[in-house]
């Protein structure tokens, strides 16, 4: 069974600091990463998806890498602004000879806090 | 951008109510996911649904059941109430195939009193 692990829990850094943000996950046969953001009390929102294929994705301050045969992940946020607060969640997909190709197992989050 | 679409997004219920949950995909996805977020907790997969037929089945209790319209919309229904199912119920959806990205909903916020 596939299992989800985020370090650290909580992180809390000053505006404008370079943050990592960890993920790493028991079953390598996976299909693809996903990390989301949510906010309180909201939904999930998708930053970025990395296929099993792939070592890295970006999007603006955000840089997503995957190292599939040690099973983890990491998101690296450059110059970080205090609207990046947020709990920071890392989801993987399994390979579909698991049998469990169409969910996603979420790790615990970061709650992530930066101060002004 | 269109997005996924829940309702209602609150919903308070007693125990042994029974309470239904609707989800309208983003245009043009035709498979649907349901996760379950109790407080504090990760999300967990509940159930998915691919061109309107059960494709996947998580944690979902024998008290709960969704089903997948022909429009592609989704409901998640409840019954028998519980004090431990009141969380977050997401819904999520994504184009045809494995590989694409998953957007969930906003979530409904169920409370059961």
């Amino acid at each position: 069974k596939q299992e989800v692990t985020q370090i650290p829990a909580a992180l809390s850094v000053p505006e404008g600091e370079n943050l990592v943000l960890n993920c790493s996950f028991t079953d390598s046969a996976i299909y693809n990463l996903q990390w989301f953001r949510q906010d309180p009390g909201k939904g999930l929102t998708s930053l970025l998806l990395i296929q099993s294929s792939q070592r890295e994705q970006t999007s603006g301050r955000l840089n997503a890498s995957l190292d599939k045969s040690s099973g983890r992940s990491t998101l690296y946020i450059a110059a970080s602004q205090p609207g990046d607060s947020a709990t920071y969640l890392c989801a993987v997909r399994s390979d579909i000879s698991s049998g469990s190709a169409r969910q996603l197992t979420f790790g615990s989050g970061t709650q992530l806090t930066v101060l002004p | 951008a269109a997005g996924v679409i829940q309702s209602p997004r609150h919903l308070i219920k007693e125990k042994r109510e029974t309470a239904t949950l609707k989800c309208y995909p983003i245009p043009r996805h035709d498979t649907v996911y349901w996760y379950q977020q109790g407080p504090g907790q990760d999300p967990q997969f509940l159930i998915s649904f691919y061109e309107k037929m059960q494709s996947d089945k998580g944690s979902i209790p024998d008290r709960f059941s969704a089903q997948q319209f022909s429009d592609y919309h989704s409901e998640l229904n409840m019954s028998s109430l519980e004090l431990g199912d009141s969380a977050l119920y997401f819904c999520a959806s994504s184009l045809p195939g494995i590989g694409n990205t998953i957007y969930f909903g906003e979530g409904s916020w169920l409370t059961v009193v």
